[in-house]
């Protein structure tokens, strides 16, 4: 068990509709990254927030959006859903102040598109 | 990020050591060597990084040649349960760029 929380553990919806996924960081952790595993495209990083700040930005399209609250939980926003968003959706906390090579990784949310 | 290459799959043999290379032949000063894993669908687990020394933990061993071009990671006794997807990334901070990775099969 890494400490990092996330749900729903499996989502399905319909295309052009709009989910969201929570993760709660392992307590601590200020730092937050979304990644996205597809079949085809591997794990790809989305997005980081730090202590609720944006801190750096992968291939997230503009169709999601994240943010990360107060109490150091973060969202994951998807809208318009197509086909091709069906992917395992993976949270991952880091302690945020020195790095130390150490992300911890949720179990992701399981996002299924039809 | 520098680009990692490595192999698609390996085997290893239960109880015997698990040698998994990776070339980051761009490689920057500053970006630090990385391994994680992935069993099945969870998800990734860390293992180790580096930046220059060989360093060791109670999950494996990272060796980094002088240059800093390649590394190896060894699992030192394999065991049926690190059978998994391994990830060698180069980068820095928290942004980690993860490619295919090579899929360890360990046979009893």
């Amino acid at each position: 068990d890494s400490g990092v929380t996330q749900t729903p553990k499996h989502l399905i919806t319909a295309t052009g509709q709009r989910v969201t996924l929570r993760c709660s960081p392992r307590s601590g952790d200020l730092s937050v990254y979304w990644y996205q595993q597809s079949l085809d495209q591997g794990l790809q990083f989305l997005i980081q927030y730090y202590n609720g700040e944006e801190r750096a930005k992968g291939n997230i399209l503009e169709r999601f959006s994240a943010q990360q609250f107060p109490d150091l939980h973060s969202e994951l926003n998807l809208s318009s859903l197509e086909l091709g968003d069906s992917a395992l959706y993976f949270c991952a906390s880091s302690v945020g102040g020195a790095w130390t090579g150490e992300l911890f990784f949720g179990e992701g949310s399981r996002l299924t598109v039809l | 990020d520098a680009k990692t290459t490595q192999p698609t799959s390996m085997d290893c043999a239960e109880g015997r050591a698990a040698n998994l290379p990776c070339n980051h032949s761009t490689i920057s000063g500053n970006e630090y060597v990385y391994w994680y894993r992935q069993i099945h669908s969870q998800g990734p687990q860390y293992i180790i990084h580096g930046l220059k020394n060989n360093e060791t933990n109670e999950m494996a061993s990272l060796i980094i040649t002088e240059d800093r071009k390649s590394s190896t990671l060894i699992l030192p006794h394999a065991t049926l349960r690190d059978t998994a997807v391994y990830y060698c990334i180069a980068g820095s901070y928290g942004k980690l760029t993860f490619g295919q990775g090579t899929i360890l099969t360990v046979h009893p």
